[in-house]
């Protein structure tokens, strides 16, 4: 299985600040790395599809970038209803694996 | 607007199995690929297995001897079976729907998942 080690595992942050999130993973996945938000007692959602394409309805302060084996995830200011725990997940092949998560802290 | 939703027992005995079943409201389950994915508490997200549409399935290696997914287009619904179940079993289950586009797969829609702890 491909390995996906995300960091950091958590984050304090404040509204208004820039937050990046990393993600590697153990071989090369081309472009093929999504990354989803998930908020307590919520179905998570995707948010960035192909490593930088955004999802439909998705806000613009979430950006992804990367190819390979390195992914970042920016929100460029941080919303009060930012404050969840953020996945990456690779599909380039099966079984597509999760990052361990990063939540992200008031 | 689709939505998703587990239903199922909250508890299961060890080494019974484990049945849940994901209801799809609001469109239609022809089309697409259907997942399970579990997160055991304190722990990270873990794929058990897709079915498709049409009953195609895939499955985490590391489950496949005790997983089997089915698909019931009349009811909108489809269905997971894990055997011989453990407490290292006790997770949250969510179905998600997985989107296919050429090269690129995503879990686009999700339910909220549903807790089922293994204990006697």
């Amino acid at each position: 299985d491909i390995q996906m080690t995300q960091s950091p595992s958590s984050l304090s942050a404040s509204v208004g600040d820039r937050v990046t999130i990393t993600c590697q993973a153990s071989q090369d996945i081309s472009n093929h790395l999504n990354w989803y938000q998930h908020k307590p007692g919520k179905a998570p959602k995707v948010l960035i599809y192909d490593a930088s394409s955004l999802e439909t309805g998705v806000p613009s302060r979430f950006s992804g970038r990367g190819s390979g084996t390195d992914f970042t995830f920016t929100i460029s200011s941080l919303q009060p209803e930012d404050f969840a725990t953020y996945y990456c997940q690779h599909y380039d092949s099966l079984p597509p694996t999760f990052g361990g998560g990063t939540k992200v802290e008031i | 607007q689709v939505q998703l939703q587990e239903s199922g027992p909250g508890l299961v005995k060890p080494s019974e199995t484990l049945s849940l079943t994901c209801t799809v409201s609001g469109g239609s389950i022809s089309n697409y690929y259907w997942s399970w994915i579990r997160q055991p508490p304190g722990k990270g997200l873990e794929w058990i297995g897709y079915i498709s549409y049409s009953g195609s399935t895939g499955y985490n290696p590391s489950l496949r001897s005790r997983v089997t997914l089915s698909v019931d287009t009349s009811r909108n619904r489809f269905s997971l079976k894990l055997t011989s179940v453990t407490a290292a079993d006790t997770a949250v289950y969510c179905c998600a729907r997985e989107r296919w586009d050429g090269p690129s797969h995503v879990f686009d829609i999700w339910g909220q998942g549903t807790m089922v702890t293994v204990s006697s």
